[in-house]
């Protein structure tokens, strides 16, 4: 059982835009800025936005981020097939003195 | 270029050890914190351990602490993870994982992985 939840898939089509939820708790997400992760099949994670909404260079602006209170969303327009991959929320948790994860969510594209 | 290349996997019987070791390159090793995270077969991320550029903060998921230990040797750019009493549901990919300067939890690069599978 993760400390984030994350829905466990989602599915789009080329060029329709989806988002990704991440709930969490005052301790993570309510009190630490959130990470993003993208993971494609059979690679190391890759980071994909950082405190709440900023984008690594290299990142395409295609892939944006926004936190509220204790939960955050990712959203990706323009859905291209290449972006099919499971996507990871994280923050640090001032409860348990460490990083937290969600479950993962698996993008599908149709 | 930064580099992040694990090391020290295999198989190990279940109560064994292990050490895993991350060479790095491309960047000032001790200016950065560095994390271990993990990936079961088929399951998602798993944070295990972070330590401080210096060496001298440590930071352990329940589910490790007390038997492992990450450690660094700047003079080596090495990073490591001494793994003791492991059990089944320690078998995992294990990445090494750099932070962003100033933050213990924005991982921007990370290695390809060490597979490490605890079985009999």
């Amino acid at each position: 059982q993760s400390v984030l939840t994350q829905p466990p898939s989602a599915s789009g089509t080329p060029g329709q835009r989806v988002t990704f939820s991440c709930s969490g708790s005052s301790s993570n997400i309510g009190s630490n800025t959130v990470i993003w992760y993208q993971q494609l099949p059979g690679t190391a994670p890759k980071l994909l936005i950082y405190s709440n909404n900023q984008r690594p260079s290299g990142v395409p602006d295609r892939f944006s981020g926004s936190k509220s209170g204790t939960s955050a969303s990712l959203a990706i327009s323009g859905l291209q097939s290449e972006d099919e991959a499971d996507y990871y929320c994280s923050a640090w948790d001032d409860s348990l003195n460490g990083l937290v994860f969600g479950g993962g969510t698996k993008l599908t594209v149709l | 270029e930064v580099q992040l290349l694990e090391s020290g996997g295999g198989l190990v019987q279940p109560g064994g050890s292990l050490r895993l070791s991350c060479a790095a390159s491309g960047f000032t090793f001790s200016s950065y914190a560095m994390s271990w995270v993990r990936q079961a077969p088929g399951r998602g991320l798993e944070w295990v351990s972070t330590l401080n550029g210096g060496g001298g903060s440590t930071y352990y998921a329940d589910s490790v602490k007390g038997r492992f230990t990450i450690s660094r040797d700047n003079s080596k750019n090495t990073l490591y993870l001494q793994m003791n009493s492991l059990r089944a549901d320690d078998t995992a990919i294990y990445y090494c994982a750099k932070a962003l300067a100033g933050s213990y939890s924005r991982l921007d690069y990370w290695g390809q992985g060490t597979l490490v599978t605890v079985a009999s």
